[in-house]
């Protein structure tokens, strides 16, 4: 089992609909939960960042983490064309200084206009 | 402000050759860290420099190696190329703060194949 799953997708919505992403994952020693934006043949923009279980929003976008079921998840309402890209979840221990990040596959999102 | 910036942006390499990768940190930042992202996979963790020496690493074999200069910015070297080594490789930037940081920032990335 991979330390961290995500549905590589892809997930197909028309514009305005409301899209919800999903990982699990099995290191309990994760505390910092982080959702990336990657274009094609870009490199990964950090669009949320929690700590802890809870919820967090940013204008469109809703990340939540529940560590008791190891599940976290990124909403998106009134999703547009552009917001069509590759999703990707990743977490991280944290501890003194190490920033390593533990990443999930990414879930490919198409938005239709 | 430029952001992370790394070089090149593609190449093309023969089995068995060797080659480096170049990153220059977001202005502030003098922690870098190299990912490796296969087609279709999320980035992994190859491994992290600070204060010019490597602090922690991925599950990588040796020939995988860095280096990271007095002004922060660092190299990526891979000798023996193999074709499995075809990747995008990421290079991340953060603020050595004290406790983890979630600032990583992420530069565009150097597409490497290998023939």
């Amino acid at each position: 089992q991979k330390e961290v799953e995500q549905d590589p997708g892809p997930l197909s919505v028309p514009e305005g609909a409301i899209v919800s992403l999903n990982c699990t994952y099995s290191n309990s020693a994760f505390q910092y939960f982080m959702w990336y934006r990657q274009y094609s043949r870009k490199g990964p923009e950090l669009l949320m960042y929690t700590y802890s279980s809870g919820n967090k929003e940013d204008g469109r976008f809703t990340a939540q983490v529940d560590k008791s079921s190891k599940y976290i998840s990124l909403f998106i309402r009134d999703s547009q064309p552009s917001d069509s890209a590759t999703y990707l979840c990743a977490m991280s221990e944290g501890g003194s200084g190490y920033s390593t990040l533990t990443f999930g596959k990414g879930t490919m999102l198409l938005v239709s206009p | 402000d430029a952001g992370v910036t790394q070089s090149p942006t593609h190449l093309i390499k023969t089995r068995g050759q060797q080659v480096t990768l170049r990153c220059s940190p977001k202005s502030g930042h003098d922690t870098v860290s190299w990912y490796q992202q296969a087609l279709g996979q999320g980035p992994q963790f190859i491994f992290q420099y600070y204060e010019e020496e490597e602090r922690q690493r991925g599950n990588f074999p040796d020939r995988f190696s860095g280096h990271q200069f007095p002004n922060y910015s660092s190299e990526l070297n891979v000798n023996a190329l193999l074709l499995g080594d075809s990747a995008l490789y990421l290079c991340a930037s953060s603020p050595s703060l004290t406790g983890f940081s979630y600032e990583q920032y992420f530069g565009p990335g150097t597409r490497l194949t290998v023939t």
